[in-house]
Parts: structure tokens; C-alpha cells; sequence
């Protein structure tokens, strides 16, 4: 049964804590993608990867870290330097960053809260 | 300007209903254009992407007009289960760097 998972759902934090977010895929895409979105905003890229072992910055990486020693996997850091980290973060996978028109797919999602 | 622009609603409609819904985008470059469909605290879903000569799924519609850089959705017959929030979506240079709307939440109500 493929698709894209993500743990934790729920996930809370103090402040000045690092956290890690997992994203896992087994449909054999070679692209991976992490948003943020926030209520009334649309979803925001943090980061992506098209191939593994190579990520790049999307529109508001600061605050973020993020690795993909594995095709599979494409796992999100959100640091203590990252200022306002509680929202609603999705993963999504699609199979090639350089064609056109092609679907994301979208994990459920981690809701992260700091308190 | 924001890159991609959406009336946030709410569209409240009765069951039968058909509801229109229109998303600028900024950038005339765009090449790629969809609707996503996202219920309430869950992930985005591809409903339709949308091609220069418009197209039709079932009792949705969507077109596209470059000329003046919108797309728009036609949901006929609404149905209790269309209520979501649809998210407009461009691909300003092509690939995958896809820029959302900030959605447009409709709810049918019996």
C-alpha cells in the first residue's frame, strides 16, 4: 500500500528545544518537498530535494534543517532559532522535480505546538 | 501583491447549488495550474489540474485565462460532501515549484 507518512501527528514542544519531523514515502519518488502552513495562509515551501543527498532552500528555510540520506526518507529539523515553529507542517512527494504538471502527494501531516 | 490570491470565503451554498470560484496568480510566466481540495486538519488532495483549453470532471470545470492571468472552478449540483476548502495552486517555472492560494472554504449546507 504506497504513499507518505509522517510522525509524529501531534507533536508538542518548549521553546529552545530542537524537535525532528519525520516524512517517509514508498512510492519511489525522486522528489521531496516540506511546507508549512499556517490559518488563512496558503502552504509555504521550507525545503526540497530532488535527488538524494541534495536539498535546497525553499522561502522560509531559516530556522530549518533538513537531510535526505535516503530516498525514502526526507526528515525536517525545526530549530531553536526558528522563531514562531507552531503550525501545521506537510511533506509531499512527487516523481520528478524536472517534469512538468506532475502531481504532489501529500502526507497527513504533523501538528507542531510549542508551548 | 501575493502570487497567487484567492477570496478566502466562506462560500455557503444549499445542496443543488452551483458555486463559482476564481484565483489570480501574479506571475504571467505560469505554466502549470490545479485545484487542490483539502478538508478540515487534513492533508491537501489533487481535485484537477487545469489546461489551457479548460476541462471538465464529472460536475466540476475548471479554465484558465492567461490574458488576464485567473483560473476559475464551476462546482454544479453541489453535494454535502464538497464542503472543503479549495486551494488554487500555480507552477510559475514550470517543474515543481508550486505556489498555493491561501484557499477558498466552502461549506453546502442541506
Amino acid at each position: 500500500d504506497g504513499g507518505i507518512t509522517q510522525s509524529p501527528k501531534y507533536l508538542f514542544r518548549k521553546e529552545g528545544q530542537n524537535v525532528t519531523l519525520s516524512c517517509e514515502q514508498n512510492l519511489n519518488h525522486d522528489a521531496m518537498y516540506w511546507y508549512r502552513q499556517d490559518p488563512g495562509q496558503g502552504l509555504r515551501l521550507i525545503y526540497y530535494s530532488q535527488i538524494v543527498n541534495d536539498f535546497q532552500k525553499g522561502d522560509i528555510a531559516e530556522g530549518y534543517s533538513v537531510s535526505r540520506e535516503k530516498k525514502e526518507s526526507f526528515p525536517l529539523t525545526v530549530t531553536s532559532a526558528q522563531k514562531n515553529p507552531t503550525a501545521f507542517y506537510l511533506c509531499a512527494s512527487s516523481p520528478s522535480d524536472s517534469v512538468p504538471y506532475n502531481e504532489q502527494f501529500f502526507g497527513p501531516g504533523t501538528r507542531l505546538t510549542v508551548l | 501583491r501575493k502570487e497567487v490570491e484567492q477570496d478566502p470565503g466562506p462560500f455557503n451554498v444549499p445542496e443543488g447549488a452551483t458555486v463559482a470560484f476564481n484565483c489570480t496568480y501574479s506571475n504571467s510566466a505560469s505554466q502549470s495550474f490545479f485545484w487542490y481540495r483539502q478538508d478540515c486538519r487534513k492533508e491537501p488532495k489533487l481535485l484537477m489540474s487545469v489546461y489551457s483549453s479548460g476541462n471538465e470532471d464529472g460536475r466540476f470545470t475548471a479554465q484558465l485565462n492567461r490574458a488576464s492571468q485567473y483560473i476559475s472552478l464551476l462546482i454544479r449540483d453541489s453535494k454535502l460532501s464538497d464542503s472543503a476548502t479549495y486551494l488554487c495552486v500555480v507552477t510559475p517555472g514550470g517543474g515543481n515549484d508550486m505556489r498555493f492560494g491561501a484557499g477558498t472554504r466552502l461549506t453546502v449546507k442541506p
